[in-house]
Order: C-alpha cells, then structure tokens, then sequence
C-alpha cells in the first residue's frame, strides 16, 4: 500500500521560511515523480511544484517560482519543500502527491500538513 | 497561470446524469490529452477519477467518464449517487511544463 505522509507544518510569521517534509512508502520512490499541491483553508486546489524522479528537473507555478524549492532524497524516499519569504497567501494545507512513472496525473496523495503565514 | 475554468456547482437527483465542464486555453486544455479529474470528500485527499481525457484507474467505477472538445473537457457522472457528492477538480499538463487545477465544482445530490 502507497502511503504518504507530510510534515513540517506550522504556523509563521510573513517573511518567514518553513521546511516542509513528505515521507513516502509502499513503492519505487526513485522512479516515480513528486508533486507538492497546496488548498487554503475553504478553497480550491492549486499545484504547487513538480520534480522529476532523479531530481533532474523541477518546475513551479509562477505563484511560488523563487520563492519555494523543491527537492528530494531518494535514498531516505523524502520529498521536501523549502518556503522562504512566506506571506499570508501562502496558507493552506499541503499536500504531497505521486505520478506514476510517465504519467502526468496524480495517483496518490497524503493527508497533507498546515501552514499558516500570519503575524 | 489563472486557473481552468469550472462551474461552481452543479446538481442532481439520484439516476440522473450531470457534467462537468472544464475550460482552459490552447496551452493546457487544448494542447495536449493530459486532463485529469480528481474527486475530494470534506476532510479527505483528492482522488484520481480520470486521467488523460477519458481513462479510469483500477476501482473508480464506470458511472465516471470523460471527454474533451477542443479547449473544453467534460467529466459525466451517470446514475448519480449519494456518495458522488463531493467537489470536482479538473487538472490539465501545460505548455510551461507545469499543471493547472480547474477552480472546482460542488455536486449535490439532491
């Protein structure tokens, strides 16, 4: 069984930075594509970033490019999401998610972690 | 990046059928069979229904269909359901390599 699970989320002032950290089980985390998708609290969904399965390429939505990182540990099958210059639009529940290998959509996902940008 | 374009709400009486309409441009929507629906229940994960246009994972019933018209895909719902309400999101690969949502949709079963 595929399990995902995130931490790291907690409440920040704006300007502050963050590391969230996303676990991951029950498959080939080396091959498989990684995905944090963010929705504030009430609201829809948003992707945030992507990175590829040897960490060779990333990509972000305009949103968050420059301010966020993504990155991954395949020996520790970690995922995770550096946040810097975080601001009050940046609060939502955050989600990691999985593409199977070559595929575009999002198969599986975790419960998600909180972080709140507030003074 | 504005997100794809979707009805707020949408319901239904049980048997019925409803869709879903998915709206984008020629950089996502339009450009490639990369769209992918995921349903949410209050408090849950999304979770994948349809993939590339018109495919279904393993376990998602055949009561979920999809379609795609030019920049417009189509989610049906056929014999609609208690447990098929939930909110819809629509989700489309672009042409900055990235991914877009739809804005989403509630279902009601009436």
């Amino acid at each position: 069984e595929v399990q995902l699970v995130e931490s790291g989320g907690d409440l920040v002032r704006p300007g502050g930075s963050l590391r969230l950290a996303c676990e991951v089980s029950g498959l080939t985390f080396s091959r498989t594509w990684m995905h944090w998708v963010r929705q504030p609290p009430g609201k829809g969904l948003e992707w945030v970033s992507r990175i590829d399965s040897d960490a060779w390429s990333s990509t972000y939505a305009d949103s968050v490019k420059g301010r966020f990182t993504i990155s991954r540990d395949n020996a520790k099958n970690m995922l995770y999401l550096q946040m810097t210059s975080l601001r009050p639009d940046d609060t939502a529940l955050y989600y990691c998610a999985t593409s199977p290998s070559g595929e575009v959509y999002l198969d599986s996902w975790g419960r998600g972690t909180l972080v709140t940008v507030s003074s | 990046q504005s997100a794809l374009t979707q009805p707020a709400s949408v319901s239904g009486s049980p048997g019925q059928s409803i869709t879903i309409s998915c709206t984008g441009t020629n950089n996502d929507v339009g450009k490639y069979n990369y769209v992918s629906w995921y349903q949410q229940h209050p408090g849950n994960a999304p979770k994948v229904i349809i993939y590339d246009v018109n495919n279904r994972p393993s376990g998602v019933s055949n009561r979920f269909s999809g379609s795609k018209s030019g920049n417009t895909a189509t989610l049906t719902i056929s014999g609609l359901q208690a447990e098929d309400e939930a909110d819809y999101y629509c989700n489309s690969y672009t042409t900055s390599s990235t991914r877009l949502f739809g804005s989403g949709t509630k279902v009601t079963v009436l």
